[in-house]
């Protein structure tokens, strides 16, 4: 079982502020890197999926950098809303999927 | 709308009983999965199916049983041999197993409670 680690476990931000989380993963046999949006009682829902090293993705104030030779992801919400308050879910591909613990992020208004 | 439906919920058994936890989905996927949660760790891979009639052991399957007749229809057996059935169960598709790019969706769980 490969190992795949997500910092910190848990955030808390006052509204506004930007925050950033990591996702470390094993640099050989990769096929790609997912982070998924869980929010409470629902279903994941993907976020990005990243396949090259030097990848940024950007969807709205969020967007995600991918380093494939290091091993290792970084997620980036800038000015944090109270519905961006869900756990972030990163998953290495190769071709199973492993997913971290998460990172449980609360934004308080 | 296309997606996963988990069913039940949750769902209480008694030690020694077997339980199928229901999986459907419409997204006309070929990959199917079973994942365990327990608390601080990661989603683990129990079973999967990457085409009809045709299904893997995962990470953890044992005490486990799947079968997968239908392309939209993944059950998951948690018989008495599982030794901690407690947990948190969520199934997952995506259109190919190990196709780059492709994302995968997830049901919302069934929390599974021994008594």
């Amino acid at each position: 079982i490969l190992n795949v680690e997500q910092s910190p476990q848990s955030l808390h931000v006052q509204e506004g502020d930007s925050t950033n989380f990591t996702c470390s993963f094993p640099s050989s046999n990769f096929y790609a890197l997912h982070w998924y949006r869980w929010e409470t009682a629902k279903s994941p829902e993907a976020l990005f999926v990243m396949t090259l090293n030097g990848d940024e993705k950007k969807k709205g104030r969020i967007s995600a950098t991918l380093n494939t030779k290091e091993g290792y992801s970084y997620l980036y919400i800038k000015g944090s809303q109270p519905e961006d308050s869900a756990t972030y879910l990163c998953a290495f591909e190769n071709p199973q999927f492993y997913f971290g613990t998460g990172t449980s992020l609360t934004v308080i208004p | 709308d296309g997606g996963i439906t988990q069913s039940p919920k949750y769902l209480f058994r008694k030690e020694g009983q077997n339980v199928t936890l229901s999986c459907e989905q419409n997204l006309n996927h070929d990959a199917m999965y079973w994942y365990r949660q327990d608390p601080g760790q990661g989603l683990r891979l129990i079973y999967y199916s990457q085409i009809v009639n045709d299904f893997q052991k995962g990470d953890i399957a044992e005490g486990y049983s799947v079968s997968r007749e239908k392309k939209e229809s993944f059950p998951l057996t948690v018989t008495s041999a599982q030794k901690n059935p407690t947990a948190f169960y969520l199934c997952a598709s995506t259109a190919q197993r190990g196709v780059r790019n492709t994302e995968a969706f997830f049901g919302q769980g069934t929390r599974l409670t021994v008594v």
